[in-house]
C-alpha cells in the first residue's frame, strides 16, 4: 500500500482480554517502530525493529507487552491481560533508514479501549 | 533520559499572522528534530526537521531554527492559514545503532482564525 496500515482501526475489549494490534509498513522500510498516544500527549516510544529484529523495547511499560516482527515486514503489538490504563491510540511508524533519509512515517493507528 | 519540553500548550492566532511553537531538550547528544503536524483525527505527518549541525531551516512559509548551545529549538509559521490550524508537535533524538528513536514534545494546539 501507499503508506503505513494499521489494524483493526477501533478496539474495545475487556478488562483482561489479550489484543493483538498489527501494522503493514510501507514497502522496504527497514525500521518499524512502535509509539503510544494518549489523549491530548505526543507519542511515547514502545519498542524499535530493524528488519525482525527486536532492538530496542525499552520502552515497553510492563512485561504484559510484547512486540514481534517475525518476517521484517508486518508486525504486531500484543497486550496481555489488558488494564483500563491500556487505553491509548497506539501508533506504528517505519522509516527507510537509508542515505539519511529517517523520516518517520505514522500509520492511522488503532484506538484501544480497555473496558 | 531525553525530556523534551514544548511550549505554548495552545496557540491562537489571526490569520496572516506568525505563529512561533518552542521546545527545549535535556540531552546535548539529540542531533535530529522533526516537527510533526497532526490534523484532527489524523496521523503525525512530518512538515520539516533539522540536524545538529544546521542553525536554521526554511521550508516557504515554515522555518525552523536550532541553539545547541541553549538546547533549545523553535518552529516558525509565516502568514498563517486556516488550513494551519492543527497539533504541532516537536521530537528529538539522537544517534543511537542507526535509528531514530522520537521523544516528542506534548504538542501544541494552534488555531488560525479567519
Amino acid at each position: 500500500g501507499a503508506g503505513v496500515s494499521q489494524s483493526p482501526r477501533y478496539k474495545v475489549t475487556k478488562r483482561g482480554q489479550d489484543v493483538a494490534l498489527r501494522c503493514d509498513p510501507i514497502s522496504g522500510h527497514v525500521s518499524l517502530y512502535w509509539y503510544r498516544q494518549a489523549l491530548g500527549q505526543g507519542p511515547e516510544f514502545l519498542t524499535y525493529f530493524n528488519y525482525e529484529a527486536q532492538q530496542d523495547k525499552s520502552g515497553l511499560p510492563n512485561d504484559r507487552f510484547s512486540a514481534e516482527r517475525p518476517e521484517g515486514s508486518i508486525s504486531t503489538l500484543t497486550i496481555q491481560r489488558t488494564e483500563q490504563r491500556d487505553s491509548a491510540m497506539y501508533r506504528c511508524a517505519s522509516s527507510l533508514e537509508s542515505q539519511g533519509r529517517t523520516e518517520a512515517f505514522f500509520g492511522q493507528g488503532t484506538r484501544l479501549t480497555v473496558v | 533520559g531525553e525530556n523534551v519540553e514544548q511550549h505554548p500548550s495552545t496557540l491562537s492566532v489571526q490569520e496572516g499572522d506568525s505563529a512561533v511553537i518552542k521546545c527545549t531538550y535535556s540531552d546535548s547528544a539529540s542531533n535530529y528534530f522533526p516537527w510533526y503536524k497532526q490534523e484532527l483525527g489524523k496521523r503525525p505527518q512530518l512538515i520539516i526537521d533539522i540536524r545538529s549541525n544546521v542553525g536554521e531551516k526554511k521550508d516557504q512559509r515554515i522555518a525552523v531554527t536550532l541553539n545547541k548551545t541553549a538546547k533549545h529549538f523553535s518552529l516558525h509559521i509565516t502568514e498563517t492559514q486556516p488550513e494551519d490550524s492543527a497539533v504541532y508537535f516537536c521530537a528529538a533524538s539522537k544517534p543511537a545503532r542507526g535509528y531514530n528513536k522520537l521523544i516528542f514534545g506534548a504538542g501544541t494546539r494552534l488555531a488560525v482564525h479567519p
